[in-house]
C-alpha cells in the first residue's frame, strides 16, 4: 500500500541533543513537508521541499534542519537550538507543491526530558 | 490576511445530531478549501474539499457549504456517529503555492 512512513513514533531526548525524525513516502510525490502540531495551534509549517536537493524554510524553521537527497525521503533534524522541541511532528506529501491533497504520516511525538 | 479562523474550539453533540464547524478567511487568492479529520495519535486525513466555483459539496454524510462573498465555509456532519469523534481542521490554499493555511482545529465528541 502506498503511503508515508514516519519513525520513530515516540522519541525522548535530553536537552542539548540533536534528534532526527525519519519520513519515507512511496507515493511518487514530488513535494514533501514537515509540520509541527501543538495543542490549540493547528499545524505550522517547518520546512517543505518541491524537488530533490531543494528545500525551503516554512514559518517556524529556526532550530530545525532537513535534507532531500532522495525523492522518497525527507528527514527532519531537531537541533539543540530549538528552544521548545516537545511536540507532535507530522510529515506530509503532495503530487507537487500546492496541487491539492496533502497525505500525512502518522506522526512522531518528541518529548524533551 | 493569511489566517483561517476556525470555530468552535470544541463541540459535543448527541448521536444523530448535525455538528457544524465554521471557518473564515481573508485572502481572496485562496482557491482550495479542504477539511481534514484527525484521530488521536494519528496524522490528519483528507475528508472533503471544495473549490470556490461551487457553493456546496457532499460526500456521504459530510457536506461543505461555501459562501464566497462572506469568505466563509463550513463543515456539516449529518447523522453524526460516535466514530466521528475526532479533531477537524479546515485549511486554505492558493493553487501553485506550497503554503496550506490551517485552522486551529475543532475537537468533536459525539455521545452514544
Amino acid at each position: 500500500d502506498g503511503g508515508i512512513t514516519q519513525s520513530p513514533k515516540y522519541l525522548f531526548r535530553k536537552e542539548g541533543q540533536n534528534v532526527t525524525l525519519s519520513c519515507e513516502q512511496n507515493l511518487n510525490h514530488d513535494a514533501m513537508y514537515w509540520y509541527r502540531q501543538d495543542p490549540g495551534q493547528g499545524l505550522r509549517l517547518i520546512y517543505y521541499s518541491q524537488i530533490v536537493n531543494d528545500f525551503q524554510k516554512g514559518d517556524i524553521a529556526e532550530g530545525y534542519s532537513v535534507s532531500r537527497e532522495k525523492k522518497e525521503s525527507f528527514p527532519l533534524t531537531v537541533t539543540s537550538a530549538q528552544k521548545n522541541p516537545t511536540a507532535f511532528y507530522l510529515c506530509a506529501s503532495s503530487k507537487a507543491a500546492g496541487t491539492g491533497e496533502l497525505f500525512f504520516g502518522e506522526g512522531s511525538r518528541l518529548t524533551v526530558l | 490576511q493569511q489566517q483561517v479562523k476556525q470555530s468552535p474550539q470544541s463541540l459535543i453533540v448527541q448521536k444523530g445530531g448535525i455538528p457544524i464547524i465554521n471557518c473564515a478567511y481573508e485572502n481572496t487568492a485562496f482557491d482550495y478549501f479542504p477539511w481534514y479529520q484527525q484521530f488521536p495519535g494519528k496524522g490528519p486525513a483528507l475528508l472533503i474539499a471544495i473549490r470556490p466555483d461551487v457553493s456546496e459539496k457532499k460526500e456521504g454524510r459530510f457536506t461543505i457549504s461555501f459562501n464566497k462573498s462572506a469568505k466563509q465555509f463550513s463543515l456539516h456532519i449529518m447523522d453524526s456517529q460516535p466514530g466521528d469523534s475526532a479533531t477537524y481542521f479546515c485549511a486554505a490554499l492558493t493553487s501553485g503555492t506550497y503554503k496550506y493555511i490551517f485552522g486551529t482545529g475543532t475537537r468533536l465528541k459525539v455521545l452514544a
